[in-house]
């Protein structure tokens, strides 16, 4: 299964845009790149996903490079409620849909 | 339309005692995961089913047991707990990877002393 890397931490300011990057070079042509959200200690809540092409929707939205190998999760308009962990994950098209999550990027939005 | 429903929220088991964590969806999916994060980490996947009567081991399977018998219900036995099981556990379910997202409970905070 593809591996994802991010970094352990980010800090953005209330109101601005948060851009959260994720490396996944050895996804493969029919791996989705997911990205999940973590509140406290609540189960992950679903924020987007894309296989080749951009994607949007009314929480965030999603840029795949070209050769798919990295991700940026945009949040346009980041509010304090955002703060939480923040995992992008590769599911793959085969294996029983098992995803294998990392330790994610803590965000803290700061007022 | 309750989702994913996981019982009990918390427990505090004694070493060597057993129980089951509890997960049903009614979602008509065939996918469910079980999933450990332990505190600071990241998901680890348990033990997850494709169907009913089918399941299978994922990355840390020692310790656990699951039984699939209908598509609704994947439930979790801890045999013997020991205090490395001190963790909070997830159930998760998809009805056709990858081009579905998971759905997961909200959890069961398990303490072993």
């Amino acid at each position: 299964d593809a591996k994802t890397t991010q970094p352990p931490s980010m800090d953005c300011a209330e109101g601005r845009a948060a851009n959260l990057p994720c490396n996944h070079s050895t996804i493969s042509g029919n791996e989705y790149v997911y990205w999940y959200r973590q509140i406290h200690s609540q189960g992950p809540q679903y924020i987007i996903h894309g296989l080749k092409n951009n994607e949007t929707n009314e929480m965030a939205s999603l840029i795949i490079t070209e050769d798919r190998k990295s991700s940026t999760l945009i949040l346009p308009h980041a509010t304090l409620r955002d703060t939480a962990v923040y995992y992008c994950i590769v599911s793959p098209n085969t294996n029983a849909g098992k995803s294998t999550f990392g330790d994610g990027t803590t965000l803290t939005v700061k007022p | 339309n309750a989702g994913v429903t996981q019982t009990p929220k918390f427990r505090i088991l004694k070493i060597g005692q057993s129980m089951t964590l509890q997960c049903t969806q009614d979602m008509n999916h065939n996918y469910m995961y079980w999933y450990r994060q332990d505190p600071g980490m990241g998901l680890k996947l348990i033990y997850y089913s494709v169907g009913a009567g089918i399941t299978d081991k994922g990355e840390v399977p020692n310790g656990y047991n699951v039984s699939r018998s209908t598509t609704e219900d994947f439930p979790l036995r801890l045999e013997l707990a020991a205090p490395s099981q001190t963790s909070v556990y997830f159930c998760a379910t998809t009805g056709r990877p990858p081009k579905e997202k998971l759905f997961f409970g909200s959890g069961t905070q398990l303490s072993v002393l």
